[in-house]
C-alpha cells in the first residue's frame, strides 16, 4: 500500500529559528513529491521535486529530494509568525493528479 | 482568472440525510478530485475523474458518489450521511501531465 509520513506532526517554535520537516515515502510508481502550505483555508503549492539532490529554493523556503533514501525535507529559515500553518506532504505515483498525502505538520511560530 | 470554487462552505445537516456538495472550476482541467481532511489523517482522497463521464473511487469512497458531466463541475453526493462524515471536504483539480493540485476553498460538513 501506498503511503506517506511526516514528521513531526506538530512544532512550535520561536521568531527567528530554522525548522526542516520530514517526509518519507513508499509508493510503487514515483513521479513528484510535493509540498503545500495550508493556512485557514486552501493548500497552496510550495514545491514540486522530481529529482534527488537539486535544491528548490523560495525566499526562506527549501526543499530537496533524496530518491534513493525515499524521503523529502522542507527546510524554513529565519521563520516568522507567517510561517504558522500546517505543511503537507504529498506524492504523486501516476503523474495524474491523484496525489496521497501524508498527515501533515503543524508549525506554530510563536513572537 | 481561473479558479476552483465549492459550495456551500458550510453546512449542517441531519443523520440519514442526502446531502451533495458542489465544486466547479474554470481551468478546463480534465482532472477533478475530492478529499476530506480530518485531524490526524492529513488529506484523503473520496473519489476522482480524469474526464467527462468517468469516475473512480478512492481509499475512503464509501458512502460517497459522483459524476462527471462535463469538464467544469464534479458534484459529491453522500447518499445517506453519518456523523463518521463530519469532516472538511475540498475540492481539486489538476491539468493533465501534471503533479500539481489546485484546491478550492474547502466545505466543512457536521453530521448531527
Amino acid at each position: 500500500e501506498d503511503k506517506v509520513v511526516q514528521s513531526p506532526l506538530s512544532l512550535v517554535v520561536h521568531e527567528g529559528d530554522t525548522v526542516t520537516l520530514n517526509c518519507s515515502y513508499e509508493v510503487t510508481n514515483f513521479r513528484s513529491l510535493l509540498w503545500y502550505k495550508q493556512e485557514k483555508k486552501a493548500p497552496t503549492f510550495l514545491f514540486m521535486l522530481t529529482s534527488s539532490g537539486i535544491e528548490k529554493k523560495s525566499g526562506r523556503l527549501s526543499s530537496i529530494l533524496d530518491k534513493k533514501e525515499l524521503f523529502s525535507i522542507l527546510n524554513i529559515t529565519a521563520t516568522q509568525t507567517g510561517d504558522s500553518a500546517i505543511y503537507l506532504c504529498a506524492v504523486d505515483s501516476g503523474n495524474t493528479g491523484k496525489l496521497i498525502f501524508g498527515q501533515g505538520t503543524t508549525l506554530q511560530v510563536k513572537p | 482568472d481561473a479558479e476552483i470554487t465549492q459550495s456551500p462552505r458550510h453546512k449542517i445537516t441531519e443523520t440519514g440525510r442526502q446531502v451533495t456538495l458542489a465544486c466547479h472550476q474554470t481551468w478546463n482541467h480534465n482532472n477533478m478530485f475530492w478529499y476530506r481532511q480530518d485531524l490526524g489523517h492529513g488529506l484523503r482522497l473520496i473519489h476522482y475523474s480524469y474526464g467527462v463521464q468517468d469516475t473512480n473511487k478512492g481509499e475512503v469512497s464509501d458512502g460517497y458518489s459522483v459524476s462527471r458531466s462535463n469538464t467544469e463541475d464534479l458534484p459529491l453526493t453522500l447518499e445517506s450521511a453519518a456523523s463518521s462524515q463530519t469532516s472538511v471536504y475540498f475540492c481539486a483539480s489538476s491539468g493533465s501531465g501534471t503533479g500539481e493540485l489546485f484546491f478550492g476553498e474547502g466545505s466543512r460538513l457536521t453530521v448531527l
